[in-house]
């Protein structure tokens, strides 16, 4: 059974700049979260998504956005790019009832 | 007070000796408790999850949740090499939906 996978693996971008990851989760799993973290703040939660919507929401500005596709695919957004948005960020697959969650590999984007 | 903190470390524990790794959360209807292991420069990979009170065993692992003194803990038995990672405690309660949220994560090194 395959993995969570996220592209791209890494990024840098320039202030100002937007950014968009992606995010497919395993097979059957319809809810995905994002997280990024940094080595000031950890793992921080920034939303969570179930059959194309938005179920939570971190406590992020709304520079960062995301949406879900009918197949469970996830992206994320980030818009005018700031120095502290770098970061690695991470998907998880949740499995439904006791709700784990399986990491991806994560894409780590640097802000220069 | 952080909602889940954890003792950074590093936990020095020779090979083959008993690693003990604990945790804390302040939200008192937490309900769902997961433990993951992160290596350096990887995602975190989830090792263990437990619901209720009382100890829960995997192989080398064994975890065990408190809730009444808001505690969760990670044994980890006959610490191998390959067991020094960070190792992150992440709760999760039941209005918060699939939001996680995770401890500062406690540095682990098994000395040969």
């Amino acid at each position: 059974k395959a993995g969570v996978t996220q592209t791209p693996r890494y990024l840098i971008k320039t202030r100002g700049q937007q950014v968009t990851l992606s995010c497919s989760p395993i097979s059957g799993h319809r809810s995905v979260s994002w997280y990024q973290q940094t080595p000031g703040q950890g793992l921080q939660f920034l939303f969570e998504y179930f059959s194309e919507t938005q179920r939570n929401k971190g406590n992020f500005p709304g520079r960062f956005s995301g949406r879900q596709f009918s197949n469970s695919r996830s992206e994320m957004n980030v818009s005018t790019l700031e120095l502290g948005d770098s970061a690695l960020y991470l998907c998880a697959s949740i499995l439904a009832g006791q709700g784990e969650q399986f990491f991806g590999p994560g894409t780590r984007l640097t802000v220069l | 007070q952080k909602e889940v903190e954890q003792n950074s470390g590093p936990l020095s524990v020779p090979e083959g000796a008993i690693a003990s790794l604990n945790c804390t959360y302040s939200d008192r209807v937490s309900q769902s408790f997961f433990w993951y292991r992160q290596y350096s420069g990887k995602s975190p990979e989830l090792i263990m999850s437990i619901y209720s009170n009382g100890d829960k065993e995997d192989g080398r692992f064994t975890a065990q949740l408190n809730k009444a003194s808001q505690y969760v803990s990670l044994l980890i038995r006959d610490s191998q090499p390959s067991d020094s990672a960070t190792y992150l405690c992440a709760v999760n309660a039941p209005a918060a939906g699939n939001k996680l949220t995770f401890g500062g994560g406690t540095r682990v090194l098994v000395k040969p």
